[in-house]
């Protein structure tokens, strides 16, 4: 089956610090990639959407110049935190879909829990 | 606006008991329903969807889902819970633009 993963799957960093956290598609091309927030005992809140070679779509709230994300490639995308501060620290979740999915046929990866110190 | 209700924070059945997530929704057109459950270090996992049709759903692992629009409900259901259906459950409803909206989640406890 379609395998998405993450890396890294904890990173703990200081504050004003910026970390990125890679999203790849293992054995599909993913022509769309989402990135999620979800903070304990919550749901999961979509931020971004991207796809592959233009600029991401950010929902209304999330600050991009904060979330920088980056769909380079069928197969990769990026996002990093820059200028973490701790209340950035959560659980950052991605997923993908390929363009001969149904529709809303999303792929997750197993998340990354970002520390910030 | 779309939302999705999981009324339930924390449920708790023994090994072998029935069980029923409750999940409503609120969405304009007819909507496309998913239950999803994450585990632990593993990525959220598609249990089953609802798009349209028989409104009784079979999903993976023995989970079943029933699509009620008078009363805007999809709710998850499975006769006999296993110990390693201990997870958390989110229901979420499609939106426009391939997006997902989650509920917040069920998590669900099994007693021995």
């Amino acid at each position: 089956g379609a395998v998405v993963s993450q890396h890294p799957s904890w990173v703990i960093c200081k504050s004003g610090t910026s970390v990125k956290i890679e999203c790849r598609s293992l054995d599909f091309q993913a022509t769309t990639m989402f990135w999620y927030r979800q903070f304990p005992k919550q749901s999961l809140m979509l931020m971004a959407t991207s796809n592959e070679g233009s600029k991401a779509t950010y929902e209304q709230g999330v600050e991009k110049d904060k979330f920088l994300i980056n769909h380079a490639s069928l197969t990769l995308s990026t996002l990093t935190v820059t200028s973490a501060h701790p209340e950035d620290s959560s659980f950052y979740i991605c997923s993908a879909r390929d363009w001969v999915g149904g529709p809303y046929e999303q792929y997750f990866g197993p998340g990354t829990r970002l520390t910030v110190t | 606006a779309q939302s999705v209700t999981q009324p339930d924070i924390h449920i708790t059945v023994s090994e072998g008991a029935s069980l029923e997530l409750r999940c409503n929704y609120s969405y304009g057109a007819t909507p496309y329903l998913f239950w999803y459950v994450q585990s632990p270090g593993q990525g959220l996992q598609l249990l089953l969807k609802y798009f349209s049709g028989d409104t009784l759903v079979q999903g993976i692992k023995g989970f079943e889902a029933e699509f009620k629009r008078s009363q805007s409900s999809f709710n998850l259901r499975k006769p006999s819970v296993h110990w390693s259906d201990a997870a958390e459950y989110f229901c979420a409803v499609g939106f426009r633009d391939d997006k997902i909206i989650f509920g917040k989640g069920t998590r669900l406890h099994i007693l021995p």
